[in-house]
């Protein structure tokens, strides 16, 4: 019940193509949800984050949509650019717990 | 600006020996994490600690000790290396554990390769 499940694990996208990453998770407990993103040799840093009291948030390219009812969210990133390769992992926490992390998805745009 | 720094990018060590992985923020905060990254397997928490001295078992602690004897520095210690310890080691660290605006900052992480 503690585990958030992430898909694809590796994903090709065209430039300009919309990038869909997704997770899943099964605690309903869970209150907070970030996506960090990880570029080749250098630690995960938070992309951007969403609380289940919005079904959607924007930032720029970037926009997580949640759906409380399905217990899913995801990662969007509309005109993907080969700047946005990168691992992406999502994660999950409740109040003040540790997060938990999905697997991870690797993303490569193509020019 | 934020910083998370580990000891060394890259180590090479053999079976056996013991081995000693450190990390220090310079933010004051008060979690810090050992994580490891595996293809596929994403970020496993090994240990991590909310204050001096105190320490917490994450999902993966088998075969691994840390020390936080000051509030900037966590080390992680392989008391003796196997081959299937060969991984990426990421440190991390956060205000709080978890929850709104706690984000993890992570140092650039140690490649450990055990032969």
């Amino acid at each position: 019940q503690q585990q958030v499940k992430q898909s694809p694990q590796s994903l090709i996208v065209q430039k300009g193509g919309i990038s869909i990453i997704n997770c899943a998770y099964e605690n309903t407990a869970f209150d907070y949800f970030p996506w960090y993103q990880q570029f080749p040799g250098k630690g995960p840093a938070l992309l951007i984050a969403i609380r289940p009291d919005v079904s959607e948030k924007k930032e720029g390219r970037f926009t997580i949509s949640f759906n409380k009812s399905a217990k899913q969210f995801s990662l969007h990133i509309m005109d993907s650019q080969p700047g946005d390769s990168a691992t992406y992992f999502c994660a999950a926490s409740r109040g003040n717990y540790q997060l938990i992390w999905g697997a991870g998805t690797k993303l490569i745009i193509k020019p | 600006d934020v910083k998370v720094t580990q000891s060394s990018r890259y180590l090479v060590k053999r079976t056996g020996e013991k081995v000693f992985l450190e990390c220090v923020q310079d933010m004051d905060h008060e979690n810090m994490f050992w994580y490891r990254q595996d293809p596929g397997l994403g970020l496993r928490l090994i240990y991590f600690s909310y204050d001096v001295k105190m320490k917490e078992k994450g999902d993966i602690p088998e075969g691994y000790s840390v020390s936080r004897e000051k509030k900037e520095r966590f080390s992680l210690i392989l008391e003796s290396a196997s081959t299937n310890q060969t991984s990426m080691y990421l440190c991390a660290s956060s205000l709080l554990a978890g929850g709104p605006g706690n984000e993890q900052f992570f140092g650039p992480g140690t490649r450990l390769t055990v032969l």
